[in-house]
């Protein structure tokens, strides 16, 4: 089974912190993506990889920033965190192939 | 701009009866399109990809229609049971491999 694996399922940041969110895939993948998903909005993109070290903007890709420096792994980092950045985050990945995409169970950060 | 949606919102019905869940998203041209069911709190686990080139896909009680050029894809649940009850997303592959969903619809299967 393609597993995908976040972190951490809850975290609690203060305003201004660094905040770093870790997603591992075991399958291979070459793409990978961060998405946030808040009540009424949905599901919006912020990043996506294709492949180690290349990165793409989403929809909604301010105040974020990713890292992409092994395949397997792909990182979203807060750079200063803020209120509304209080967020459900989920990461997925999936393969150029098949192209199904498979997602992680979610982190669910808050930031006070 | 692809636009996606699902409708309805929220559906309540009793164990048993089988049940059509509707998405449509505004331009014919995806790649493909996906289900996934997401538990309170969770993440979203995949339940059926139909490709652009197919017509339907098949999964125990689940089967999901793919229409492109209405824009139309429904999912179906036969035989609805308690465990059932879950929002469901749809989503739709543009190109670079970008999912974009819709806002869900809510299930509850009531015994």
């Amino acid at each position: 089974d393609v597993k995908v694996t976040q972190s951490s399922r809850y975290l609690v940041k203060r305003t201004g912190e660094k905040v770093f969110l870790e997603c591992v895939q075991d399958m291979d993948h070459e793409n990978m993506f961060w998405y946030r998903q808040d009540p009424g909005l949905g599901l919006r993109l912020i990043y996506f990889s294709y492949d180690v070290k290349m990165k793409e903007k989403g929809d909604i890709p301010e105040g974020y920033s990713v890292s992409r420096e092994k395949k397997e792994r792909f990182s979203l980092i807060l750079e200063s965190a803020s209120t509304n950045q209080t967020s459900m985050y989920l990461c997925a990945s999936s393969s150029y192939m098949n192209t199904e995409a498979f997602f992680g169970q979610g982190t669910r950060l808050t930031v006070v | 701009k692809q636009e996606v949606t699902q409708i309805p919102a929220a559906l309540s019905v009793p164990e048993g009866e089988n049940l059509v869940l509707n998405c449509s998203f505004t331009d014919s041209a995806i790649y493909n399109l996906q289900w996934f069911r997401q538990d309170p709190g969770k993440g979203l686990t995949s339940l059926l990809l139909i490709q652009s080139s197919q017509r339907e896909q098949t999964s125990g009680r689940l089967n999901a229609s793919l229409d492109k050029s209405s824009g139309r894809s429904t999912l179906y649940i036969a035989a609805s049971q308690p465990g059932d009850s879950a929002t469901y997303l749809c989503a739709v592959m543009r190109d670079t491999d970008k999912l974009i969903f819709g806002t869900g619809t809510r299930l509850q299967v009531f015994p």
